[in-house]
């Protein structure tokens, strides 16, 4: 089965903490790709990063890291010293090949609300 | 501005009425996906199109349905018999199926009343 989750729901910080947001996913495929979105009230969700199964090197991107972990099945993003604009729904998604194409599945999503 | 557009933002239906969502880009994509996001659930794939005049049900394609007769439009209808209509549709598009990352657009919110 091909799943992705994410087991943190809600998580509010104050400013400047840092937070990481948990992913895992699920998947049978030697090729994959991963992706983290954000999506702020507005509703659009926002591209954050992509990652292939056959790069395991760690991202840092400003305040944004991420860390993949194929032996965990791991693909988690932490940000850095948090500001009240950080607060929205973040979502991480596996890319799969289905039926002669492709497919998101996406986890739950974390809801992330930083307070000043 | 390249982009996706989705109309109208707020749509509602009465019981028993089939309604149109529309989606529109000028990305020149060729992938183009009808997501349904609930809350607490995530992002639920309803349909895909990979090609223009070709597209694919996705995990929940029962009730909807779509067509994909240009390349930068791929509307979905929510018919009358999708039993729990009410959600945000989000509609976005990729320059490949695979592994480039995909636009979304602004969603609509519909409601059944």
């Amino acid at each position: 089965a091909q799943k992705v989750t994410q087991a943190q729901t809600e998580i509010s910080v104050v400013e400047k903490e840092d937070v990481t947001l948990d992913c895992v996913y699920e998947t049978r495929d030697t090729t994959y790709y991963l992706f983290w979105y954000k999506q702020p009230p507005s509703g659009e969700l926002v591209f954050l990063i992509r990652r292939n199964s056959f790069d395991e090197q760690n991202e840092i991107s400003g305040r944004y890291s991420w860390n993949f972990q194929k032996s965990t099945s791991s693909f988690n993003f932490t940000i850095t010293a948090s500001q009240v604009v950080d607060s929205a729904v973040y979502f991480c998604a596996l890319s799969v090949l289905y039926n002669q194409g492709g497919k998101l599945i996406f986890g739950q999503g974390t809801e992330l609300s930083v307070k000043p | 501005d390249g982009g996706i557009t989705q109309s109208p933002k707020y749509l509602f239906r009465k019981e028993g009425q089939n309604v149109t969502l529309s989606c529109e880009q000028n990305l020149n994509h060729d992938a183009m996906y009808w997501y349904r996001q609930d809350p607490g659930q995530g992002l639920r794939l309803i349909y895909y199109s990979q090609i223009v005049n070709d597209f694919q049900k996705g995990d929940i394609a029962e009730g909807y349905s779509v067509s994909r007769e240009k390349k930068e439009s791929f509307p979905l209808t929510v018919t009358s018999a999708q039993k729990n209509p009410t959600a945000f549709y989000l509609c976005a598009s990729s320059a490949h199926h695979l592994n480039t990352e995909a636009f979304f657009g602004q969603g609509t919110r519909l409601t059944v009343v």
